[in-house]
């Protein structure tokens, strides 16, 4: 069973396009994050919802915006995409902020 | 603010040598502090933490770590690396107290040559 699962894996898109990426974590946990992971490997937190409230809200461009249905789901929608948007992201959930973070596998993002 | 440095970028060791992994941290108060490991096309998997208690931290993998706090370092270590030790490790530090935010430090690959 996964634990913390993204869809897609790949996503090639256009220039200016909107495109939503979805997470969801069977782990029961009550925190969920989204991270941004560039070309150098460096990884930055760029969100976080605790009990589906947002907790985090890192100086990310607000054309990024998390929504979570549900505790089990957090999913990122980027609107008018750029080039510099492309990297990887990933999703990761704890069961409190203060402990463990489980990771997804990570979403590739490429903006044409 | 907080911050991780993990000064090496690449550190290479011989199938069967011990390893050592850098890491050194800047927070203010007492810190948790934790080692991730990403191998290629991978999420980031969780191998060990420190909160409170023994200096010496045992995780996943045989991996350990020694949080010392004079020296604001947790280096990550095994006492016999394995080929399939070969991955990124990631450094990453957050407050007892205050913001939330996880900060990661740039990463080291490790490579172990057989």
């Amino acid at each position: 069973d996964t634990a913390v699962s993204q869809t897609p894996k790949y996503l090639v898109t256009q220039m200016g396009n909107d495109k939503s990426i979805k997470c969801e974590q069977n782990l029961g946990h009550d925190t969920m994050y989204w991270y941004k992971q560039d070309s150098k490997k460096f990884l930055k937190i760029m969100f976080s919802y605790n009990n589906k409230e947002l907790i985090i809200n890192e100086t990310v461009p607000n054309r990024f915006s998390p929504k979570s249905p549900d505790k089990a789901h957090l999913n990122l929608h980027i609107n008018s995409l750029e080039l510099g948007d492309s990297a990887v992201y990933f999703c990761a959930s704890s069961q409190i902020p203060e402990s463990e973070q489980f990771f997804g596998p990570g979403t590739r993002l490429t903006v044409l | 603010a907080q911050s991780v440095a993990q000064p090496e970028d690449q550190v290479n060791v011989a199938e069967g040598n011990p390893l050592t992994v850098k890491c050194t941290y800047s927070v203010s108060g007492n810190p948790y502090l934790f080692w991730y490991v990403q191998y290629p096309n991978r999420g980031l998997q969780f191998l060990l933490k420190y909160i409170t208690g023994d200096n010496l931290v045992k995780g996943s993998y045989g991996f350990e770590a020694e949080f010392n706090k004079s020296q604001t370092s947790f280096h990550l270590k095994k006492p016999s690396a394995l080929v399939s030790d070969s991955a990124l490790y990631f450094c990453a530090v957050r407050a007892l107290t205050g913001a939330n935010n996880l900060f990661f430090g740039t990463g080291t690959r490790l490579t172990v040559i057989p």
